[in-house]
């Protein structure tokens, strides 16, 4: 059963870049699919970020689109996230999750996310 | 972009009753509609794919309707564990996609 589990810095200081890593068990990331990237600003609703297929082609939200660059690295069966210039409304919990071509695009995984607080 | 606006945005309801939640895209999305299920503190789960798609191991219960802009997201007799809070999401433009604010579902 396909599992994601996000890591990285739990605390960023404001200007700087938030770096997130996604890395997927029991599922290669080579055999399809996209894999997203979703947050969630404490106390609010989802927001997606972007998505990447296996062939490193990208996808990103317009609003944060001149902060956000995905990565995928197939040998270690990851793909990244790094945001740039995060301000304290970037403070959130950060999700990975596979998008589903039989179900719709539907997100299904999900990692079980990790907060990311930006604070000096 | 396409807009999503889900409705109530807050709901009280008791065991064993009947509850609907309506979702609205901002242009037709034919049936790229799915639903989500949060509880605090974990990850949204998928409950329903494609408008009407039951997720695996997801109760019957749960069931969705709809097609081109309006959907529901229906829950026949509410149980416990039921008490969460729901978004709507379209894929219409995959990969790129948007969610719902969200409902959230309370005891009464």
């Amino acid at each position: 059963q396909v599992q994601l589990q996000e890591s990285g810095p739990g605390l960023v200081k404001p200007s700087e870049t938030l770096s997130l890593t996604c890395t997927v068990s029991d599922y290669s990331i080579t055999s399809g699919y996209y894999w997203d990237w979703i947050r969630q600003p404490p106390g609010k609703g989802l927001e997606w970020i972007g998505s990447i297929y296996q062939s490193g082609s990208t996808y990103y939200n317009p609003s944060l689109k001149s902060r956000v660059t995905m990565s995928v690295d197939t040998s270690k069966n990851q793909f990244s996230l790094r945001l740039s210039s995060v301000t304290a409304a970037d403070t959130a919990v950060y999700y990975c999750a596979r998008a589903g071509a039989t179900i719709f695009g539907a997100f299904d995984p999900w990692g079980q996310g990790t907060l990311v607080t930006v604070s000096s | 972009d396409i807009q999503m606006t889900q409705s109530p945005s807050s709901l009280s309801a008791s065991v064993g009753d009947r509850v609907t939640i309506t979702c609205r895209a901002s242009q037709s999305i034919s049936s790229f509609l799915n639903w989500y299920q949060q509880k605090p503190g974990k990850a949204p789960e998928l409950l329903i794919y494609g408008a009407s798609n039951l997720q695996s191991g997801v109760p019957s219960r749960f069931s969705g309707s709809g097609s081109g802009t309006d959907f529901t997201l229906t829950l026949s007799s509410l149980q416990p564990e039921d008490f969460a809070t729901y978004y709507c999401q379209q894929t219409y433009s995959t990969p790129r996609c948007s969610f719902g604010q969200g409902t959230k579902l309370e005891i009464k």
